[in-house]
């Protein structure tokens, strides 16, 4: 298994700043996953962040809106840009195990955009 | 594209109850398959999984079967206690290009009372 943790773990931010959420893991993966989960709903994946390239985005999200790094194996950001209400959400980061492809969470970043 | 459904919620029940939670998938493999748990203020925890036809994951007195002819994965509990309460996700993940990737259904409240 791996421990994920996420900083911040909640925020209240006003529209049309951004916000920049970071994602620490305890040992190195290849693989690292963005979510996002609105209230009272199911998990979306906004993009896959891979160490040295540039992260792949879901139909829906675009890098201007949700740019991403990863500067190394266990280490990944995202920020949410020029953020309106609607980007209120939790925002989860994941890895995966690749032996049998369960994910791992974090315990997310709680947004709320006034 | 990969899709999951799970029975609408929520679902509430009496301490001691029996539990089933629905839920089929449709995907072009053979994926892995996997109950996370949530619960409250907390984020997703792996409950269960199973990674081929006719494998049981169990967890915690919660079981489910790999159904590859019914393409289904249903969530099953002798007797829930209060401690079970929670939105419960079922999801699917891929073995091939979207490898670690996972699809998840919209969950499914449960909330047992004493």
């Amino acid at each position: 298994s791996a421990v994920i943790s996420q900083k911040p773990s909640r925020d209240i931010c006003q529209r049309g700043t951004s916000l920049t959420i970071q994602c620490q893991v305890d040992s190195q993966v290849t693989m690292m996953f963005w979510y996002r989960q609105q209230p009272g709903q199911s998990l979306t994946l906004i993009a896959t962040a891979n160490q040295g390239s540039e992260a792949t985005y879901e139909s829906g999200f675009v890098i201007d809106k949700f740019p991403i790094s990863r500067p190394n194996l266990t280490f990944s950001t995202l920020t949410v840009s020029n953020m309106s209400p609607e980007d209120s959400s939790i925002y989860l980061c994941s890895v995966t195990n690749r032996a049998a492809y369960e994910q791992y969470f974090g315990p997310g970043t709680r947004l709320t955009v006034t | 594209g990969n899709s999951v459904t799970q029975m609408e919620g929520p679902v509430t029940l009496s301490e001691e109850a029996f539990l089933t939670i629905n839920c089929t998938y449709t995907a072009t493999g053979y994926p892995s398959l996997f109950w996370y748990v949530q619960y409250p203020g907390e984020g997703l925890q792996l409950l269960l999984k199973a990674t081929k036809a006719d494998d049981k994951g169990s967890n915690k007195g919660f079981e489910a079967t790999y159904r590859k002819e019914t393409t289904s994965f249903h969530l099953e509990k002798g007797s829930v206690q209060v401690s079970d309460s929670a939105v419960y996700f079922c999801a699917l993940s891929d073995r091939g290009t979207n490898a670690g990737k996972s699809t998840f259904g919209d969950g499914t409240t449960l909330t047992v009372k004493p």
